[in-house]
């Protein structure tokens, strides 16, 4: 029974190509958040949702469209993808207040 | 908005020693610290919190300590075992909004 899971885990693309990523929890959580880790492991928050509204949208490229359509689900669309693109991108959610989120394993995108 | 910092990057110690990470916010108005442990492959999972409204939080062999004043919380870990070999990071957030997260530490614990 997997909390925050992610699809793909890998996902391998050429320069300029569209793709998306999924993510689901099954915690009964309320807000939900895409992270992205570039190589030197930093992470870096990009999107946040709350029972299916946007509440968080750091300074990312609009080629970065995230869609919840319903708050188990937060997806990640990439279009026109780029080398700099590269990274690993995690969703992550929580029940709010002072509890820490779950994060899921991640999904690992090599753009070339 | 919120910086963390986090020191040092890299930390090596005999098993069995103990670790000590330190980290360092901005923003004042910051409540909430917790402490997440990466293993290789895997997603951030959280290992241990502390609100700004206690001082020392412990848990078996991790630990944490916050200083409000000077704006700079540790972790430490006594006893170390190869398994707390990982990349752990510290964050910072009012409530648990929007986690700021520190930019890590490998630590490596020789056998």
């Amino acid at each position: 029974d997997t909390a925050v899971s992610q699809t793909p885990k890998y996902l391998v693309t050429q320069m300029g190509n569209d793709k998306s990523i999924k993510c689901e929890q099954n915690l009964g959580h309320d807000t939900m958040y895409w992270y992205k880790q570039d190589s030197k492991k930093f992470l870096k928050i990009m999107f946040s949702y709350n029972n299916k509204e946007l509440i968080i949208n750091e300074t990312v490229p609009n080629r970065f469209s995230p869609k919840s359509p319903d708050k188990a689900h937060l997806n990640l669309h990439i279009n026109s993808l780029e080398l700099g693109d590269s990274a690993v991108y995690f969703c992550a959610s929580t029940s709010g207040g002072y509890y820490g989120y779950t994060f899921g394993s991640g999904t690992r995108l090599t753009v070339v | 908005g919120e910086n963390v910092e986090q020191h040092p990057s890299t930390l090596s110690v005999q098993e069995g020693d103990s670790a000590v990470i330190k980290c360092t916010y901005s923003d004042s108005a910051s409540n909430y610290f917790p402490w997440y442990k990466q293993e290789l492959g895997k997603g951030p999972q959280l290992i241990i919190d502390i609100r700004s409204n206690v001082g020392e939080k412990k848990d078996q062999r991790i630990a944490v300590t916050l200083n409000k004043t000077a704006k700079h919380f540790s972790l430490h870990i006594t006893e170390t075992q190869p398994e707390d070999s990982a990349v752990y990071f510290c964050a910072a957030s009012r409530g648990a909004q929007k986690l700021v997260f520190g930019q890590g530490t490998r630590l490596t614990i020789n056998p």
